[in-house]
């Protein structure tokens, strides 16, 4: 089992340009999520997919888009990418969403100039 | 919502040593407090795992205890190696990991 894999591995964006991350799992997992981990301030959830066919925000949605695809894939959208948005951001996923354990792919590192 | 802090933000100790990273959460209803170490460059993972009904956990050289009157709770880790260096989260939950809340981190080093 590959557990979760992330795509691309790293990424340079100008100012608004467009692009998406993809995030996949093999786990026969029900809920995943995306974070972005910044510099001293941990983890912070963007959004989530509880199961297959629904989507939520997080903690810091603005400026993401996300689709559950199908139950193994969860993409991320940044539909006009800004600075502010330079993080790592990583894909999750769980059995379930009720305090379970969450499995974290590789990241992605996203550079917004 | 929640709010966790964690300290302190960074730890050396000698190999051998003892470690403590102490975490407090604002709210009084959480029930679940996970602990996720990540090494430079690497993806976090969990190490272990605590929930409301439960006072200490115990993992071979890891340890959990939580304080739900203080609201604080704290990860201890006996006869350090390097391999235990590496930046540790501690995080807190109501219901559903939809809400978890994460810390800060500490960075821990491990001096041989």
């Amino acid at each position: 089992n590959a557990g979760v894999t992330q795509t691309p591995k790293f990424q340079v964006l100008k100012t608004g340009q467009s692009m998406t991350l993809q995030c996949a799992q093999d786990m026969n997992h029900n809920s995943m999520y995306w974070y972005r981990q910044d510099p001293g301030m941990g983890l912070r959830l963007i959004y989530y997919s509880a199961s297959e066919g629904t989507t939520d925000k997080g903690e810091v949605p603005n400026g993401y888009n996300v689709s559950r695809l199908n139950k193994r894939e969860f993409s991320l959208r940044l539909e006009s990418a800004a600075p502010s948005q330079t993080s790592v951001y990583f894909c999750a996923s769980s059995e379930g969403q009720n305090q379970e354990t969450q499995y974290f792919g590789p990241g992605t590192r996203l550079l917004v100039l | 919502g929640e709010n966790v802090e964690q300290h302190p933000s960074t730890l050396s100790v000698q190999e051998g040593d003892s470690a403590v990273i102490k975490c407090t959460y604002s709210d009084s209803a959480s029930n679940y407090f996970p602990w996720y170490k990540q090494e430079l460059g690497k993806r976090p993972q969990l190490i272990i795992d605590i929930r409301s009904n439960v006072g200490e956990k115990k993992d071979q050289r890891i340890a959990v205890t939580l304080n739900k009157t203080a609201k604080h709770f704290s990860l201890h880790i006996t006869e350090t190696q390097p391999e235990d260096s590496a930046v540790y989260f501690c995080a807190a939950t109501l219901y559903n990991n939809n809400d978890m809340r994460f810390g800060a981190g500490t960075r821990l080093t491990v001096k041989p």
